[in-house]
C-alpha cells in the first residue's frame, strides 16, 4: 500500500536553533512532494513542493526541504526557528498518473519555544 | 476576497438536522475538492468535482451530498449525521486536477460538531 510517514506526532525546538520536520514515503513511481503549513484555526496553505530537478526545494518563510530517493525521504527544514513557525505540518505525496490522489501523512505538530 | 472562502466557520448539529457548507473559490481554478481532518490522521478525500462534473467519491457515506452548481461553488450538504462525523471539513481548489504536480488551495475550513 502507498503510505507517507510523519514519525514524529511533535517536534519542540528553541528559538532560532535549526528545525527539521521528518517526512518518508513508500509510493511506486516517481513522486511529487509537498509540504502544507496549517496555522490554528486556519485550512492548509502550501509551502513547498518537488517536482524534478535540484533536489534541495526552497519554499515559503525560510523553509527548505530535501528530497532523498534513496531514503524515500522528503525531510522539511529551516535554519533558524521562529515562534511564529508553530503549526502542524502535513507532508503529501502525488503520482504523476494518478488523477488528483494525494496520499498525505498524519502531522507534525511543531513547537518553538522562545 | 481570499482564494477559498468557506462559510460557516462552526456549525452545530444535531443528528436529525439537515445543514449545508458552503465553498466559493475565487481563483479560476477549474477543480474543487472536499477534504476532511480528523485529529492526528491524514486528510481524507471526500469528493472531487472537475468543471462542475463529479469526478470522486471515496466511498463516503450518503448522509453527505456535494453539489457543484458551477466552477466556482461547491456545497456539501448534511443530512442525519453521527457524533464521529465531527470533524474539519475543508475545502480545496486547483488549475487542473489531471496536474498532480500543481499545489492545493485550501479554504479556512468549517468545524462541524454533532451532538
Amino acid at each position: 500500500a502507498q503510505s507517507v510517514a510523519q514519525p514524529e506526532d511533535q517536534v519542540n525546538v528553541a528559538e532560532g536553533n535549526p528545525l527539521t520536520v521528518k517526512c518518508t514515503y513508500s509510493v511506486s513511481g516517481n513522486p511529487y512532494l509537498f509540504w502544507y503549513v496549517q496555522y490554528p484555526n486556519r485550512g492548509l496553505q502550501f509551502l513547498l513542493k518537488y517536482i524534478t530537478g535540484d533536489n534541495l526545494v526552497k519554499g515559503s518563510y525560510g523553509f527548505e526541504a530535501e528530497f532523498n530517493k534513496s531514503q524515500t525521504s522528503f525531510h522539511l527544514k529551516k535554519p533558524s526557528a521562529l515562534v511564529s513557525d508553530s503549526a502542524l505540518y502535513f507532508c503529501a505525496v502525488s503520482l504523476e498518473y494518478s488523477n488528483y490522489q494525494l496520499i498525505w501523512g498524519a502531522g507534525t505538530k511543531l513547537i518553538i519555544k522562545p | 476576497e481570499t482564494g477559498v472562502t468557506q462559510t460557516p466557520r462552526h456549525l452545530v448539529m444535531g443528528m436529525t438536522n439537515k445543514k449545508s457548507l458552503k465553498c466559493e473559490q475565487h481563483l479560476g481554478h477549474n477543480a474543487m475538492y472536499w477534504y476532511k481532518q480528523s485529529a492526528k490522521k491524514p486528510l481524507e478525500l471526500m469528493f472531487v468535482y472537475s468543471l462542475e462534473e463529479r469526478v470522486e467519491n471515496n466511498s463516503v457515506p450518503s448522509r453527505f451530498s456535494p453539489e457543484c452548481p458551477n466552477s466556482s461553488h461547491l456545497f456539501l450538504h448534511l443530512h442525519t449525521l453521527q457524533p464521529e462525523d465531527s470533524a474539519l471539513y475543508l475545502c480545496a481548489s486547483s488549475q487542473d486536477p489531471r496536474i498532480t504536480s500543481l499545489e492545493l488551495f485550501f479554504g479556512e475550513g468549517s468545524r462541524l460538531t454533532v451532538l
